[in-house]
């Protein structure tokens, strides 16, 4: 039973354009979210961060959106970069173990 | 080094081979987690370690052995894979599991079961 979804496996978007990268959970235990970024032949690298007591949460061009009654996790790129092309993951926390999505991987064209 | 280190970065065994996977970090992390990345399905979780105990098998099969001799190093027992098997297998470090953090990953094993 996935808990963590990612109903997009792939997005496009020109370079300097907002990025948006969608990800649901079913779990109301779930009490810390993550993006991961991951390149090929690469493990996947922290990017950002939000508790669940947030619905926010801002670093540069990427901010992560919580919707708590929805269930429902965004990060969005703003303005997207061609090295920002890569497989993001969504992942959520409760107790010992953090739960991934299956990932979006992003291209953004120059 | 920093940071998470796995070796080998690919690796091909035989059904009836024993090889290990090992995983360091140079965090000061005091948690460290194995998972398997297969195509198209997200990382599922094998093994959490908190202070080198295992706190988390999730119903891994016994041909998966780890070992967590410290809080810096992790292995990974391979013996009689299958096929199947083959994936991705990534290491992973925190402070503290079940602590509000981010997780660290390595590169990762490119492991062929042939």
């Amino acid at each position: 039973d996935q808990q963590v979804k990612q109903n997009s496996p792939s997005l496009s978007v020109q370079e300097g354009r907002i990025s948006i990268l969608n990800c649901d959970y079913t779990n109301s235990m779930f009490d810390y979210f993550l993006w991961y970024k991951k390149y090929p032949a690469e493990g996947p690298t922290f990017l950002i961060s939000i508790s669940s007591i947030k619905d926010k949460n801002e670093d540069g061009r990427f901010t992560v959106f919580l919707n708590k009654s929805a269930k429902h996790l965004s990060l969005h790129i703003v303005p997207s970069q061609p090295g920002d092309s890569a497989v993001y993951f969504c992942a959520a926390m409760t107790g010992n173990q953090f739960y991934f999505g299956t990932g979006t991987s992003l291209t953004v064209i120059p | 080094e920093t940071g998470v280190t796995q070796t080998p970065r690919h690796l091909v065994m035989g059904m009836t081979n024993k090889k290990s996977l090992k995983c360091e970090q140079h965090l000061g992390h005091n948690a460290m987690y194995w998972y398997k990345q297969s195509a198209k399905k997200p990382l599922e979780l094998m093994f959490v370690y908190n202070f080198k105990e295992q706190t988390e098998n999730n119903s891994v099969p016994s041909r998966f052995s780890p070992e967590c001799p410290n809080s810096s190093h992790l292995f990974l027992h391979l013996h009689t894979l299958q096929p199947e098997d083959s994936a991705l297998y990534l290491c992973a470090s925190s402070q503290v599991a079940g602590l509000n953090t981010e997780a660290f990953f390595g590169q990762g094993t490119r492991l062929t079961v042939v």
